[in-house]
């Protein structure tokens, strides 16, 4: 299994310019997430998916927007880029909801910088 | 609100030290914790995890402490590697099943 793969692995963006975070993966979770990780902090969630064709908002998720068409791929969107939105982003997912634990896989993550 | 803190957020140990990393959380529902390990420039990577009917879990050379009546959990690293140069983050499951992640502690092994 390749787990959870992120593309691509660095961006740079003008501000205002838009552009889709990519996010496989090959464990048949159900659950899927994207965070996003500021210089020295944690991670915070943007959106979050149990499940085809369902997605929720998480803590951040202004300025971004997700689709769930199947159970492998959960991309992340940038409609309008901002300054604010440089970061690292990671997408993971879980088992969870099929009698598996919470425990989330990551992926190698993408760094976003908007100029 | 829900949240996950560390205590420090950096700690230097000697090569073949052990080390303690510390963890204190808010929400009394959590009720799954988990340890993750964060190298430069890639994601966290799962380490241990512990639910809350337990207090203390092992795995290899780590151990998972968790003490419900303080809200604090702890993880211990037996004989400190170079390779454990990392940053460690504590999450908690809390409500509709989402993490919360604390800061993070820095974790550096001195040769």
């Amino acid at each position: 299994n390749a787990g959870v793969t992120q593309t691509p692995k660095f961006r740079i963006l003008k501000i205002g310019q838009s552009m889709t975070l990519q996010c496989t993966q090959d464990m048949n979770h159900n659950y899927m997430y994207w965070y996003r990780q500021d210089p020295g902090m944690g991670l915070k969630l943007i959106y979050y998916s149990v499940g085809a064709g369902i997605t929720d908002k998480g803590e951040v998720p202004n300025g971004y927007n997700v689709s769930r068409s199947t159970t492998e791929d959960f991309p992340l969107r940038l409609e309008l880029a901002a300054p604010s939105q440089t970061s690292v982003y990671f997408c993971a997912s879980s088992p969870a909801g099929r009698g598996g634990t919470d425990t989330q896989y990551f992926g190698p993550g993408t760094r976003l910088t908007v100029l | 609100g829900e949240s996950v803190g560390l205590h420090l957020p950096t700690l230097s140990v000697q090569e073949g030290d052990n080390s303690i990393i510390n963890c204190a959380y808010s929400n009394s529902a959590s009720d799954y914790f988990i340890w993750y390990k964060q190298e430069s420039g890639k994601g966290p990577q799962f380490i241990i995890d512990i639910r809350s009917n337990m207090d203390k879990r092992q795995g290899q050379r780590v151990t998972v402490l968790l003490n419900k009546t303080v809200k604090h959990l702890s993880l211990q690293i037996a004989a400190t590697q170079p390779g454990d140069s990392a940053v460690y983050f504590c999450a908690g499951i809390g409500s509709a099943r989402q993490l919360t992640f604390g800061s993070g502690t820095q974790l550096t092994v001195l040769p």
